[in-house]
């Protein structure tokens, strides 16, 4: 298994619509996460990062961890065109802070 | 704040030359990544500085990558020589490492540059 797994999609969501974005992962990494949003042709910019069990909100964006399950999610409400990219999914390892492992990235379409 | 700087933005060069790229971290940042992303992948560790002293090359070609950070500070990639599978974007990224949230837990967050664009042909 690799430490962190994404559905590569595409997730199409129409405008307006929630996105939903999920990502699991092993017991090679700590509890940390972030999730990046990458634009085609451009570099991954962090967007949400979460260390607690629970939901953190920011705006139109939510993330999720069930460390119990062993699985992060990402929420956008009100998706917007713009919103269009490929999210990754990182964690750092277990065994080195400093390390991250990064999902394949989920590409989300959103439709006007 | 700055972000990490990279150069050049683009490169085009033929196999078996070589090529080299650059990279700036954020001001204090101790930790310095380089990663290779190849399209419809996420990215790929190649090498990981802890100030100027190598932290992780596992998965770094050492018969043509070599990396350096002499100062602690910027950083230069390169390869030689090129082969055609060596076309993907070079991320540079830095960490500020561990720090700690309000409810005590630890936390280390990563931000990358803008990244270099090479075609080997």
């Amino acid at each position: 298994q690799k430490e962190v797994e994404q559905n590569s999609g595409p997730l199409s969501v129409p405008e307006g619509a929630i996105a939903s974005l999920n990502c699991t992962y092993s017991d090679r990494v700590s509890q940390s996460f972030f999730w990046y949003r990458q634009y085609s042709g451009k570099s991954p910019e962090l967007i949400m990062s979460i260390y607690s069990n629970g939901d953190k909100e920011d705006g139109r964006f939510t993330a999720q961890l069930n460390k119990a399950s062993q699985y992060v999610s990402l929420l956008i409400r009100d998706s917007q065109p713009s919103d269009s990219a490929t999210y990754l999914c990182a964690a750092n390892s277990r065994y080195n802070f400093n390390k991250f492992y990064f999902g394949s990235g989920t590409k989300l379409n959103v439709k006007p | 704040e700055a972000g990490v700087a990279q150069s050049p933005r683009y490169k085009i060069i033929e196999k078996r030359q070589s090529v080299a790229f650059w990279c700036n971290p954020i001001s204090g940042h101790a930790t310095l990544y380089w990663y290779q992303q190849i399209l419809g992948q996420g990215p790929k560790l190649l090498i990981q500085f802890q100030n100027n002293g190598v932290v992780d090359d596992s998965q770094l070609p050492k018969d043509r990558f070599s990396a350096e950070r002499l100062k602690g500070v910027d950083s230069t990639l390169k390869i030689q020589p090129a082969k055609l599978e060596d076309s993907a974007v070079y991320l540079c990224a830095s960490s500020q490492g561990s720090s700690w949230g309000r409810n005590g837990s630890s936390y280390n967050e990563q931000f990358f540059g803008p990244g270099t664009r090479l075609t080997v042909l």
